[in-house]
Formats: structure tokens, sequence, C-alpha cells
């Protein structure tokens, strides 16, 4: 069945230092995939997205480089600040038509001082 | 844009008590609408989703069950809580209409069983 694994459950970066949160998917059908951003106690909020039409999106301080060929998207984060600790998770589009999206555990990032 | 009501935003409920938590979307018009439930350091594991009035879908089997009474209401219910069932309940909301197919997520309800 569909999967989403994230490489690192944990991830600890300095305050000021660039960010690399790595996401691997199983379905090669998934055309459509998301990042969202939740803090603690909070509801997932929207990142950035891209299609499988593209390889490479940038938004304010976050790009999301993807990787059809191995199946494997990557979010990178500029400049890391203490307002970006959460746990960050990829959800790729399934195949299903009432488009469904597939959840991994998540990347816990941590930002230290 | 569409915005997310969820009620209450925290609950204490003692076991084999039933529940009722709600999601109202404003802002957009025949949405599909989801439930999920996120265990403490996991992911998101989707419970229920709408495509309309009436119409639910279930994905896991489990003593929780969802309504659609109005188009932007979706409930989440069961008639008696298990132990089992405390975690973070989130709806979420997906325009159907246009290329948007993000989907947007509520602030969440906190639901702990004891």
């Amino acid at each position: 069945g569909e999967s989403v694994g994230l490489h690192l459950p944990t991830l600890s970066v300095q305050e000021g230092d660039n960010s690399i949160i790595n996401c691997a998917y199983s379905n090669s059908a998934s055309d459509y995939f998301i990042w969202y951003k939740q803090e603690s106690g909070k509801g997932p909020q929207f990142i950035i997205d891209i299609r499988s039409n593209m390889d490479k999106r940038q938004g304010q301080r976050v790009t999301v480089l993807l990787n059809k060929t191995v199946k494997h998207l990557s979010l990178q984060i500029a400049a890391t600040q203490p307002g970006d600790s959460a746990v960050y998770f990829c959800a790729p589009q399934g195949a299903d038509s009432n488009y469904q999206l597939i959840w991994g555990a998540g990347t816990k990032l941590i930002i230290k001082p | 844009s569409q915005t997310i009501h969820q009620w209450p935003a925290t609950l204490v409920q003692p076991v084999g008590s039933p529940l009722s938590l709600e999601c109202t979307v404003e802002g957009t018009s025949n949405p599909n609408l989801y439930w999920y439930r996120q265990a403490a350091g996991r992911g998101l594991q989707l419970l229920f989703y709408s495509i309309g009035i009436d119409q639910i879908s279930s994905e896991v089997p489990q003593n929780l069950s969802a309504s659609r009474p109005q188009d932007r209401q979706f409930i989440l219910s069961s008639k008696k809580l298990l132990l089992s069932d405390s975690g973070f309940y989130l709806c979420a909301c997906r325009e159907r209409a246009g290329l948007q197919e993000t989907q947007y997520f509520g602030p969440g309800t906190r639901l702990l069983v004891l």
C-alpha cells in the first residue's frame, strides 16, 4: 500500500542555518505534493506545494525539490528562525479520486539558539 | 479563503460517554470535508471524508461515526467513548472547484478519555 517515509524523525539546527527536511514516497502515481507545518497544539498549516511536472518550487524562505526518479522530495528552509520550530509533514496526493493525502509521521525541527 | 471552525478546543470525557465534535466551514461552497485523528507524536490518520451532504466514507472501522447535515457542517460522534479514542481531532476542507487541491485544517479538538 501507500507509504511515506521521513528520513529523520528529529532534526536539530542552529538558528540562522539552513534546514533540509527529506521525504520519500512510494506511489509513483502521486502527482501533487504538499508540505505542512504543525506547531504544538495547532492544526497543520500549508507551507508550499509542488506538482509532478515541476522539480523545484520556491516560496518565501522555503524551497521544495522533487525527484520523481527516486520518489523523493525535500523542503529547504533558509536562515532558520525560532518560529520555524514545528513538525513538518510531506503529504503526497494519492491516486484516489477524492484526492486523499497520504500522511507520514513527520519530522520535528528543533532550532538551537 | 475558507475558514474552518472546530469546537470545543479541549474536551475531557469519561469512558462510555457520548461524543459530538463539530466542524463548520466558511468562505467556500460544496467542499470536500475530512476528519483526522492524530495521536501524540504521530502523523494524521484519516477517519472520514465527505464529498457532499449525507455522503460519508469511512476509512477505518471504529466506534466513531460522522454526519454532514449541511454543506458546510461536519460532525464527528460516538455513542460510547473508549480510552483509545483519546487524541487530537482535526477537521479539514478541500475546495472542489477549480484547480485548488490543497486541504486546509481547522484548529483541532484535543480529546482526553479517562
